[in-house]
């Protein structure tokens, strides 16, 4: 099966832009969520959609926007981008089923802002 | 969210048992016990979990404490493939989102 796949895998934005990155989700899975890993931290829980819809959202500001798309592919775009957006963000799908399912996450993208 | 307190750092040699120790003394009646692991320039990666019960797969066991206020990663034998950081997390039953703390960074020596 295939996994999940991130894109681009590095980017180097200013500050003040704007930013989009994409997440292709595993095969069979209606669930995607994203986290932000500065250096050194554990990942930082965005947001998630299950269907296309936010399910879900962690202590980030409006700036801070997704989508999903009926393929269940997503994309998280980032507007006004500060230099403490630097960071590895990570995009992880499941099933979304029954009481429990694992999270498979990507390999990240890693922000630099400058 | 119930918290969990794990060492900072572990060492071990290759191929000896590593266990790997987990606090999370305000867990909750439906909580369950996560592990997962990011190796270097990866995403995180699903291991094991557990409720009550002691349970195995092929990547690892988990021993949970019998009143569930701290559990333990068990890898039988340590390969180098194994060094990675090593989170346990606390989920609620249902699709809730992942808190990752700081992990446990294990080192495995040749």
């Amino acid at each position: 099966e295939t996994g999940v796949t991130q894109s681009p895998t590095h980017l180097i934005k200013t500050r003040g832009q704007q930013v989009t990155l994409r997440c292709s989700s595993q095969s069979g899975h209606n669930t995607v969520s994203w986290y932000q890993q500065a250096l050194g931290q554990g990942p930082q829980f965005i947001f998630q959609y299950y269907r296309e819809e936010e399910n879900g959202r962690g202590n980030f500001p409006p700036r801070f926007s997704g989508l999903q798309f009926p393929n269940y592919s997503s994309e998280l775009n980032v507007n006004a981008l500060e230099l403490d957006d630097s960071a590895l963000y990570l995009c992880a799908s499941s099933t979304g089923q029954g009481f429990y399912s694992p999270l498979h996450f990507g390999n990240g993208t890693r922000l630099t802002v400058t | 969210d119930a918290k969990t307190t794990q060492p900072n750092s572990m060492e071990s040699n290759e191929e000896e048992p590593v266990h790997l120790p987990c606090n999370h003394s305000t867990i909750s009646g439906t909580d369950y016990i996560h592990w997962y692991r990011q190796l270097p320039s990866q995403g995180p990666e699903y291991v094991i979990h557990g409720l009550t019960s002691n349970v195995n797969n092929r990547m690892a066991s988990l021993a949970i404490a019998e009143d569930r206020k701290s559990s333990t990663l068990i890898l039988h034998r340590a390969t180098l493939r194994d060094a990675a950081v090593y989170y346990c997390i606390l989920r609620d039953k249902g699709n809730t989102p992942l808190v990752f703390g700081k992990g446990t960074r294990l080192s495995v020596i040749a």
